[in-house]
């Protein structure tokens, strides 16, 4: 079985600081891992991936992901959050086992204020 | 068009009805998925299909539920005497390979179906 936990429904930060959303994962396997993010009446997109190369992860818009198998963490940040950032993120697992699906995690809802 | 397209963007019917929502995947992409947002949660897994052939219907919640992929194309979800439970939003998202090789799929904006 595969899972990921979001531990935080909801961040606010100012904008111009960093920003961290965190996810654990659960998986019997080696997992893949990903972020994507939804914004108001947009289609999901991802925001980067894990597939057990580079344990740092970078993706668009300035975000990046740390897989950490010790803690089966892979918690997104930012180091300077923008009013565009504000969305909802996902974060995802699948492995081979279950080639054909993505496991989403609760959401994490981010808001920037000025 | 450029992205995967679904219709219709709302819909609302009564319970027992019958609805079908639509999928248009972007073009030369074999692999077509549907998931299901409830509010407040992730999307949920239903079915898969690579080609015509749904590859993984275990997400199906029960067999009032069913999808279609006839030309390798389009897709129909079809929900069968409607409950208050169906209400969500429905996610299309196709890709042009197995999705544990690149992670990417490539969503609609989806379906919001309500359940009166």
């Amino acid at each position: 079985a595969q899972s990921v936990t979001q531990l935080d429904s909801h961040v606010s930060v100012s904008e111009g600081t960093p920003v961290l959303l965190r996810c654990n994962y659960s998986s019997s396997y080696s997992p893949s891992l990903f972020w994507y993010v939804q914004h108001p009446n947009k289609g999901l997109q991802l925001l980067l991936k894990y597939t057990s190369a580079a344990t740092l992860v970078k993706g668009i818009n300035g975000f990046e992901a740390e897989f950490k198998k010790s803690e089966t963490s892979f918690h997104l940040t930012k180091p300077s959050a923008h009013m565009s950032d504000a969305a909802e993120y996902f974060c995802v697992v699948t492995h081979t086992g279950t080639a054909s699906k993505l496991t989403f995690g609760t959401g994490t809802r981010l808001q920037v204020t000025l | 068009g450029a992205g995967v397209s679904q219709t219709p963007s709302n819909k609302v019917t009564e319970k027992g009805k019958y609805v079908e929502l639509r999928c248009d995947p972007i073009s030369g992409h074999t692999a077509l998925y549907w998931y299901r947002q409830s509010l407040g949660q992730g999307p949920e897994f239903l079915i898969y299909f690579q080609g015509t052939g749904a590859a993984d219907d275990s997400g199906l919640p029960n067999d009032r539920f069913f999808a279609v992929r006839p030309e390798g194309s389009v897709s129909t979800l079809k929900i069968q005497r409607t409950e208050r439970g169906d209400s969500a939003v429905y996610l299309c998202a196709s890709s042009p390979r197995r999705v544990v090789s690149t992670g990417e799929l490539f969503f609609g904006e989806g379906s919001r179906l309500t359940v009166l």
